[in-house]
């Protein structure tokens, strides 16, 4: 059974730093491409960045570009958001989702964890 | 404002039909890039519903269709039920931009 679970989200103050982490098992994860979705309070679904299985390809958002850096480590099946310079608006919560094929803008999202909430206020 | 373009809300009575459009542009969906829905009940994570335009995945009821011509998507749906009651989103790649694009969700809701 596919399982992505995300954790690392909390209450941050503008400016600061946070890092997500999403641990992925039921799949080879080395074989698929992997993405970051945000969803603020009431509102709906952006794409936020997205990686290939090899990292050899990396995309982000322009609302996040220079601020936040995707990453994976697939000998211990995880993704990771590191996100700097963060902003009120930056406040969703953030879902880990499974692309379906190895590259980063093909292909679909056919799994997505629960999501992490990240509050960013003073 | 999104780069698809969806309704922000549909409804229909049980039984009904409904359909629900997305609307791009030819540097997403007009340029050949795939369209996906998806379907997030309330107070859960998103769920595929249709994948490569028209494709269903298992155990997607096939009262759910999608669909694709020149710059748009529609995502047809059947015999509404009242779990049918959520927000659909529709996904494609936009080459302007470089990344992956979102419609800003259609709520429907079930009479």
């Amino acid at each position: 059974e596919v399982q992505l679970v995300e954790s690392g989200g909390g209450l941050v103050q503008p400016g600061r730093s946070l890092r997500l982490s999403c641990a992925a098992s039921g799949f080879t994860f080395d074989d698929y491409a992997m993405h970051w979705v945000r969803q603020a309070p009431g509102k709906g679904l952006e794409w936020v960045s997205g990686i290939s299985w090899n990292s050899g390809s990396i995309g982000y958002a322009d609302s996040v570009k220079g601020r936040f850096t995707i990453s994976r480590d697939n000998a211990k099946n995880s993704l990771y958001l590191q996100m700097n310079s963060l902003r009120t608006e930056d406040t969703a919560l953030y879902y880990c989702a499974k692309n379906s094929l190895a590259a980063r803008d093909v292909g679909h999202f056919d799994y997505w964890g629960q999501g992490t909430l990240v509050t960013v206020s003073s | 404002q999104s780069v698809l373009t969806q309704p922000p809300s549909v409804s229909g009575a049980p039984g009904q039909r409904v359909t629900i459009s997305c609307t791009g542009s030819s540097s997403n969906i007009g340029a050949g890039y795939d369209v996906h829905w998806y379907q997030q009940l309330p107070g859960t994570a998103p769920k595929l519903l249709i994948y490569g335009n028209s494709n269903r995945p298992s155990g997607v009821p096939d009262r759910f269709s999608g669909s694709k011509s020149g710059t748009s998507a529609s995502l047809a749906i059947t015999g509404l039920q009242a779990e049918d009651e959520a927000d659909y989103y529709c996904r494609s790649y936009d080459s302007s931009l470089s990344g992956l694009v979102f419609g800003g969700g259609t709520k429907l809701t079930v009479l």
